[in-house]
């Protein structure tokens, strides 16, 4: 079965301090992994994706994530996070052709404190 | 990366009026786009698979004749919620698929309440 856990429901970091969102992942095929941000009453915003080469892909705003096969991880990170950064963040996984939706984790709320 | 608009981005009704939200690809052409419905502090539930020129896919226990969607066009598809009730307030997101980057682009949600 396909599906993406998000271990961490709510995480709280300080202003300046580093982040790690963690991603598990179950996918049948080849997966497509993504990260987008939601913040409140917003639609999702992408912020990065792996499809295949350099498993440490860049996104938007300073973020960046790490695809490792033997984990089934797809793990966002930022070196320093910005009072801006808080908001919902959801890991998704998808196949690469057809109509198929992607499949989504439960998101992890961030909250960032002074 | 690709914008994807919806329209309106809020909308109060009276129950048992109908109303219907826009969702547009605006720089890319879309041939499947989805619809989601997400409650207050939840992850995103799909609702259902929209394909330009053919019939909706709704997921299980989704009402398709409450939902009805349509996807008239390329970049165009609406979902119009019949008879609605207050058990059908809730925050609408429509995502359009990229074709040519292999990714779903969402809009900006709307908001409906129906008192």
């Amino acid at each position: 079965a396909q599906s993406v856990t998000q271990p961490d429901i709510h995480i709280t970091v300080s202003e300046g301090a580093s982040l790690e969102l963690r991603c598990n992942y179950s996918y049948g095929a080849t997966p497509y992994l993504f990260w987008y941000v939601q913040s409140p009453g917003q639609g999702l915003q992408l912020l990065l994706k792996y499809f295949s080469g350099d498993t440490l892909v860049q996104g938007i705003k300073g973020f960046e994530a790490e695809f490792k096969r033997s984990q089934s991880s797809f793990n966002l990170r930022k070196p320093s996070v910005h009072w801006s950064d808080a908001a919902e963040y959801f890991c998704a996984v998808g196949a690469r052709s057809g109509n198929t939706p992607l499949v989504f984790g439960k998101g992890t709320r961030l909250s960032v404190i002074a | 990366g690709a914008v994807v608009s919806q329209h309106p981005s809020w909308v109060i009704c009276k129950s048992g009026t109908s109303v219907k939200i826009e969702c547009r690809s605006l720089d890319f052409q879309a041939t499947t786009m989805f619809w989601y419905r997400q409650f207050p502090k939840q992850s995103l539930m799909l609702m259902a698979t929209s394909n330009e020129g053919s019939k909706a896919t709704y997921e299980q226990g989704v009402e398709k004749d409450k939902f009805l969607i349509n996807h008239a066009s390329l970049t165009l598809s609406t979902l119009t919620v019949t008879s609605a009730h207050p058990e059908d307030s809730s925050f609408y997101i429509c995502s359009a698929r990229d074709l040519a980057q292999e990714t779903q682009y969402f809009g900006p949600g709307t908001r409906l309440l129906v008192l």
